[in-house]
């Protein structure tokens, strides 16, 4: 098993710019996560995913975008990055509510 | 706000002697913990985990102590190697509404 794969692992952006980040899992989780780190700021919840066709907003949403089309996979959408949006993006997935997370590699994102 | 806390952003330590790393929580009905190794440029992984019907539970090198009167947990690590170097997190896998609360890391350092 893969388990959590992160595409792509780095990526840099210009102000303004639009990118989406694909997370996908091969556990068969009911659960899937995207988070942000910054330095000193330890993981913060941007959107979770219950299911497929389910999303729901995390504790810092403003200005991303998620969508669970398939069960596998979670994208993350940037409509118009910032540089307030220069962090590395962690996807992870777990069985249910209350389980171990699996975590991607990580993805590093730079908005000049 | 956040529901577990670690206590030191950074702990030096010898090679070979034992490492202590304090977490503090804040919900008397958190039953279930989990500690998490960050290596650099890696996302987090599962280490050890312990539930509140459990003083102590170990592994392989480690030890985790919940103390539920204080509200405090604690991951031991015995005669660290270099390989130990990382970012340690506790997590309360049922902290939130949306699930994993995160503590905001203590990073262990080796020294030679």
């Amino acid at each position: 098993n893969a388990g959590v794969t992160q595409t792509p692992k780095f990526r840099v952006l210009k102000t303004g710019q639009s990118m989406t980040l694909l997370c996908a899992q091969d556990m068969n989780h009911e659960y899937m996560y995207w988070y942000r780190q910054d330095p000193g700021m330890g993981l913060r919840l941007i959107h979770y995913s219950v299911g497929e066709g389910t999303t729901a907003k995390g504790e810092v949403p403003d200005g991303y975008n998620v969508s669970r089309l398939k069960k596998q996979n979670f994208l993350l959408g940037l409509e118009s990055a910032a540089p307030s949006q220069t962090s590395v993006y962690f996807c992870a997935s777990s069985y249910g509510f209350g389980y171990e997370q699996y975590f991607g590699p990580g993805t590093r994102l730079t908005v000049t | 706000g956040e529901s577990v806390g670690l206590h030191l952003p950074t702990l030096s330590v010898q090679e070979g002697d034992n490492s202590i790393i304090n977490c503090a929580y804040s919900n008397s009905a958190s039953d279930y913990f989990i500690w998490y190794k960050q290596e650099s440029g890696k996302g987090p992984q599962f280490i050890i985990d312990i539930r509140s019907n459990m003083d102590k539970r170990q592994g392989q090198r480690v030890t985790v102590l919940l103390n539920k009167t204080v509200k405090h947990l604690s991951l031991q690590i015995a005669a660290t190697q270099p390989g130990d170097s990382a970012v340690y997190f506790c997590a309360d896998p049922r902290g939130g509404a949306d699930g994993l609360t995160f503590g905001k890391g203590t990073h262990l350092i080796i020294q030679p």
